[in-house]
């Protein structure tokens, strides 16, 4: 049962413009969400994160939004640089648990 | 604050061999998880300490899997008779009381 689903594998994006990653939960119990980011044989590196008593955070070139009605979160990072090019994977996680449940991951790509 | 590290990198072994991984956490973080990840797939959990205490064990965390953290500090994830199925990489993570965890650079296993 996968809770935490991302259905895009792949997207590529021209460099400058927006490169927007979905991601849709199923769990109506999960209360915190996460956005990291992985570059082949190194660990997921943190990114920003959401709690569900918000529906925007933004950080730099990052912003989440948060749609709980529709259980579906977005990263936006704008202007997209050729170091964004990396898997991303969202993670989430309900309050008094501490594993997180992570997405499949989506290969973002930035063209020069 | 050097992050959180992982030993080894990587590890070859031969099927039914013993292995066993070691994370040091980011200094006085209380909290470790260890996550294992397969080719296309997002981490998946498997255990959760606070401070020594092993709190939280997956199902995916078999007898053969066993995971210490004597004082609280480093850990160790040891995996006994090991099996062609358990080639992965295996994630190490710590945070301080917070929902954000931070992931070391994994240890990446293969078993011939």
């Amino acid at each position: 049962d996968q809770q935490v689903k991302q259905n895009s594998p792949s997207l590529s994006v021209q460099e400058g413009r927006i490169s927007i990653l979905n991601c849709d939960y199923t769990n109506s119990m999960f209360d915190y969400f996460l956005w990291y980011k992985k570059y082949p044989a190194e660990g997921p590196t943190f990114l920003i994160s959401i709690s569900s008593i918000k529906d925007k955070n933004e950080d730099g070139r990052f912003t989440v939004f948060l749609n709980k009605s529709a259980k579906h979160l977005s990263l936006h990072i704008v202007p997209s640089q050729p170091g964004d090019s990396a898997v991303y994977f969202c993670a989430a996680k309900w309050e008094g648990a501490q594993k997180l449940v992570f997405g499949q991951g989506t290969r973002l790509t930035i063209n020069p | 604050d050097t992050g959180v590290s992982q030993n080894p990198r990587h590890k070859i072994t031969k099927r039914g061999q013993n292995v066993t991984f070691r994370c040091d956490p980011i200094s006085e973080h209380n909290r470790l998880y260890w996550y294992r990840q397969t080719l296309g797939q997002g981490p998946e959990f498997l255990t959760y300490f606070q401070n020594e205490a092993q709190l939280e064990k997956s199902r995916l965390l078999s007898d053969r899997f066993s995971a210490e953290r004597p004082k609280g500090s480093f850990s160790t994830l040891e995996i006994q008779r090991t099996e062609q199925g358990d080639s992965a990489m295996y994630l190490c993570a710590s945070s301080r009381d917070t929902d954000t965890q931070y992931f070391g650079p994994g240890t990446r296993l293969t078993v011939l």
